[in-house]
């Protein structure tokens, strides 16, 4: 079946420092990829996505690069911010419609000290 | 406003006694599907439905029951908690699985079992 390999946090970084988020993944053909991001308190939402191959995923300052080759898909934000403190998850979806269920990583927490 | 409601919210429940943890989503979308959340072990899918009338088994299954009536309700069923049920309970949903679908995610449900 399909897994996820996320980096254990939690990651403390300074403002303004630059991170990175490691998340590899094994699944059946070509999923697509997510990260999703749970603030305190509330449930996840999505950060960002890419559907194919090289494609890049971005949203508040963040990137991630579907890696076909290394089967990798890493979170980086260049300067983050205290308002960045939160659990972050990898999640790869299946291409198609048949009966399948959904791995998350195990979720990685950062913590950003201002 | 889109979105995927749960309730309760929070519960404090004993051994034994049954509880239904209610989720709805008012996006039309066929996939639903319940995770559990616990500390250093991420997210954990409980069950999912493709749609109507089928639910499939996610990787912790025991111990719960649900049904899929209706399009937009997917109740959680625990016939008889115990302790280790203890957890941070998520429900979601999405258009369907597939590319590019992102899973919208409910509040939780922080559930207590003494």
């Amino acid at each position: 079946g399909d897994s996820v390999t996320q980096m254990e946090g939690p990651v403390t970084l300074s403002e303004e420092a630059f991170l990175t988020i490691n998340c590899t993944y094994t699944a059946t053909g070509y999923p697509s990829l997510f990260w999703y991001v749970q603030y305190p308190g509330e449930g996840l939402q999505l950060l960002l996505k890419a559907t194919k191959a090289d494609d890049k995923g971005s949203n508040k300052g963040f990137e991630a690069t579907y890696r076909k080759e290394t089967t990798s898909f890493h979170l980086e934000k260049g300067s983050v911010q205290v308002s960045d403190s939160a659990v972050y998850f990898c999640a790869p979806s299946p291409m198609d419609t048949g009966r399948r269920a959904l791995t998350f990583g195990s979720g990685t927490r950062l913590q950003v000290q201002p | 406003e889109a979105q995927v409601t749960q309730n309760p919210r929070y519960l404090i429940t004993v051994t034994g006694k049954k509880l239904t943890v209610t989720c709805s989503q008012n996006m039309n979308h066929e996939y639903m599907s319940w995770y559990r959340q616990d500390p250093g072990l991420g997210l954990r899918q409980i069950y999912y439905s493709m749609n109507v009338e089928v639910t499939d088994k996610g990787d912790v299954p025991e111990g719960y029951k649900v049904s899929r009536k209706e399009k937009r309700n997917f109740p959680l069923i625990l016939e008889s908690p115990s302790p280790n049920q203890t957890s941070l309970y998520f429900c979601a949903s999405s258009y369907r699985l597939g590319i590019s679908n992102e899973q919208f995610f409910g509040p939780g449900t922080r559930l207590t079992v003494l």
